[in-house]
């Protein structure tokens, strides 16, 4: 069974500059979690999707900050314009139920450095 | 509010030496808990996890790790380490009847060395 996939791995973009993250779910996965790790700190909650819908945004910091999931299947994550502290590690995760009643998986993760 | 403190954020130990990692989680009411490895270069990967029942868990790769509610802990032990473990810890926590959220540690970074 395939995992949790992101694209890309890696990102470097200049300040002001666009980037999109995407993240593939485990297949039949109705819950997608979006979480972000600034550097030293801990990985923080951003998002829930339950299928297409957003459950619960109360972590995305600013509306700089766009997620959508299309058909309740893959998310992306839009920065629109990036700015400096946006850097760091944007993870997805997705579970069959809800995490108060089974476990994520957790994809390896999208490094965004903002220059 | 919610949080969940690890004791160590960058272990050193020699292989065959024993693991202990602290974590303390301070949520009132009934709470799931995790551990989360990370290898380099891979996705975040489940250790183990309490729900209920048995208050020692144990998980892949020869790790364990003890639910004491009246110390609000959730320690990760290991007997004798490998060079392979070499890797991220975190530890999490979602409180049930709550948010649907993971709160994590800022995690702890253990070396082993050969």
């Amino acid at each position: 069974e395939a995992g949790v996939t992101q694209f890309p791995s890696h990102s470097v973009i200049e300040k002001g500059q666009t980037v999109t993250l995407r993240c593939d779910p485990i297949s039949g996965h109705d819950n997608l979690y979006w979480y972000r790790r600034v550097m030293g700190k801990e990985i923080k909650f951003l998002l829930h999707f339950v299928k297409e819908s957003k459950q619960d945004e109360s972590g995305m910091p600013n509306n700089r900050f766009l997620a959508e999931r299309t058909g309740g299947t893959y998310s992306t994550l839009k920065v629109q314009p990036a700015e400096l502290e946006d850097s760091g590690v944007y993870f997805c995760a997705s579970s069959s139920w809800t995490v108060m009643n089974t476990e994520a998986f957790f994809g390896q993760g999208t490094r965004l450095t903002v220059v | 509010a919610q949080s969940v403190s690890q004791h160590n954020h960058h272990v050193i130990l020699s292989e065959a030496a024993s693991l202990e990692l602290g974590c303390n989680y301070s949520y009132g009411g009934t709470v799931n808990l995790f551990w989360y490895v990370q290898y380099p270069g891979q996705h975040l990967q489940l250790l183990l996890k309490y729900f209920s029942g048995d208050p020692l868990v144990k998980g892949i790769k020869g790790f364990e790790a003890e639910f004491i509610k009246s110390k609000f802990s959730f320690n990760l032990r290991k007997p004798s380490v490998q060079w392979s473990d070499t890797a991220e810890y975190f530890c999490a926590a979602v409180k049930r009847g709550g948010d649907d959220k993971i709160i994590f540690g800022k995690g702890t970074r253990l070396h082993i060395l050969p």
